[in-house]
């Protein structure tokens, strides 16, 4: 089946300073690629949908400054925190629509971040 | 009021029991429904996927749709303690890979030995 991995899987860094999450699809390519959150006890929220090759659309409420998205490949994409907050610790999530199976998103397992 | 409204739990029952997760919604222009299953500190993973009105099986899975009710349903029929995680529902007005999805908070699910 198809598989996304993301990297790291948990990281701990100080406020004020960038953290970069890896989103890859590794045996598929997909166009579009998509990063959600997860506070505990709450819904995965939508952040911002990616293309390869094209700028991210964001969500309304999502600072596109502060979260650098990039997708320069077809199985890339990342996520870049910049100037982390505690208020930013969560878990963040992506997705990687599969070119050829278009009704279906197939889900990493997910970054956990913490903020000191 | 939320989009999508889901009974976090915890729900536990026996294993064996019959289960009944639910959601509900606001968007009418919804018409792509979605149950995930996912394990503590995982990514999501597609149970079950419908389009519009109707019933889906899947071995022991069935997912309903009532689009006039906003309203939708996953069964878990002989249950088991590998059943054991949490399930979310996941709408979109289009298809579900063409666009992010709009979930529930998900629903704790234990299946006791």
């Amino acid at each position: 089946g198809a598989v996304v991995s993301q990297h790291p899987s948990w990281v701990i860094c100080k406020s004020g300073t960038s953290v970069k999450i890896e989103c890859r699809s590794l045996d598929f390519q997909a166009t579009t690629m998509f990063w959600y959150r997860q506070f505990p006890k709450q819904s995965l929220m939508l952040m911002a949908t990616s293309n390869e090759g094209s700028k991210a659309t964001y969500e309304q409420g999502v600072e596109k400054d502060k979260f650098l998205i990039n997708h320069a490949s077809l199985t890339l994409s990342t996520l870049t925190v910049t100037s982390a907050h505690p208020e930013d610790s969560s878990f963040y999530i992506c997705s990687a629509r599969d070119t050829v199976s278009y009704n279906e998103q197939f889900f990493g397992p997910g970054t956990r971040l913490t903020v000191l | 009021q939320k989009e999508v409204e889901q009974d976090p739990g915890p729900l536990s029952v026996p294993e064996g029991a019959i289960v009944s997760l639910n959601c509900t919604y606001s968007n009418s222009a919804f018409q792509y429904f979605m149950w995930y299953r996912q394990y503590s500190r995982k990514g999501p993973e597609l149970l079950m996927y419908t389009y519009s009105s109707g019933n889906k099986e899947d071995g022991r899975f069935t997912a309903q749709v009532d689009k006039s009710s906003k309203y939708i349903s996953l069964f878990i029929r002989d249950s088991q303690p590998s059943d054991s995680a949490t399930y979310l529902c996941a709408m979109s007005d289009t298809g579900g890979g063409a666009d992010g999805l709009t979930f529930g908070k998900g629903t704790h699910l234990i299946i006791q030995p």
